[in-house]
């Protein structure tokens, strides 16, 4: 069956710095991965997007890299900030239907003022 | 303007109860979803319906029955529950075809004492 692997131990950096989360999956060629990012109390938000034929997608801050053949996506947040301090997840589309979606359990990020 | 808004935000309820959670999006998206949040903050899909039309149904007991009156609507209700019914309920609706990112609302945090 399809899984994801994030790392479940929290990731904490001083601000300024380029915080870079992993995500791993297994049994399964997705045809793209999202990245979340979820506030306590909230639901998640939409970050990005990347595609199975895109190795590389940037958006202000933040970058999402996808190596299929590592079977990794890295997520990284450049010049971070306390703000910026979240738990973040990662997302692939399931086998059977591409409107699925199957997450991993988040990696937090604290970011040290 | 709120995206997804759900209703209520906190339910406390005791076992054997019935109770309802209501969803809406004003988005203009054909397609809506439920997922439900453990402790361990694992975000599993339960239902998606597109334009009204049940697309996805996982495997949940059916004491869990949504239902859409409208493309903007989604509700969920839930039948008889059980202590492990407890956890944080998300709505989230995407555009469809070829629109994979999905907006999520607030959550439903559900205590079943």
């Amino acid at each position: 069956s399809q899984k994801i692997e994030q790392n479940s131990e929290a990731l904490n950096i001083q601000e300024g710095k380029t915080a870079t989360l992993t995500c791993n999956y297994t049994n399964y060629s997705p045809a793209y991965l999202q990245w979340y990012r979820q506030d306590p109390g909230r639901g998640p938000v939409f970050l990005l997007l990347i595609r199975e034929n895109e190795k590389e997608k940037r958006k202000e801050r933040l970058k999402v890299t996808f190596d299929t053949t590592l079977k990794q996506s890295l997520f990284h947040i450049t010049a971070s900030q306390p703000a910026d301090s979240a738990t973040y997840l990662c997302a692939l589309d399931r086998m059977d239907s591409s409107y699925k979606l199957i997450f991993g359990s988040g990696t937090r990020l604290l970011v040290r003022p | 303007d709120t995206a997804v808004s759900q209703t209520p935000k906190y339910l406390v309820t005791q076992m054997g109860n019935d109770k309802s959670i209501k969803c809406e999006q004003n988005l203009g998206h054909d397609t809506m979803y439920w997922y439900k949040q453990d402790s361990k903050k694992f975000l599993k899909i339960m239902f998606s319906y597109n334009n009204k039309e049940l697309i996805i149904n996982e495997t949940v007991p059916n004491r869990f029955s949504p239902k859409s009156p409208d493309k903007a609507h989604l509700n969920l209700h839930i039948n008889s529950l059980e202590l492990g019914d407890s956890a944080v309920y998300f709505c989230a609706s995407s555009g469809g075809w070829d629109s994979y990112e999905q907006y999520f609302g607030p959550g439903t945090r559900l205590t079943v004492t």
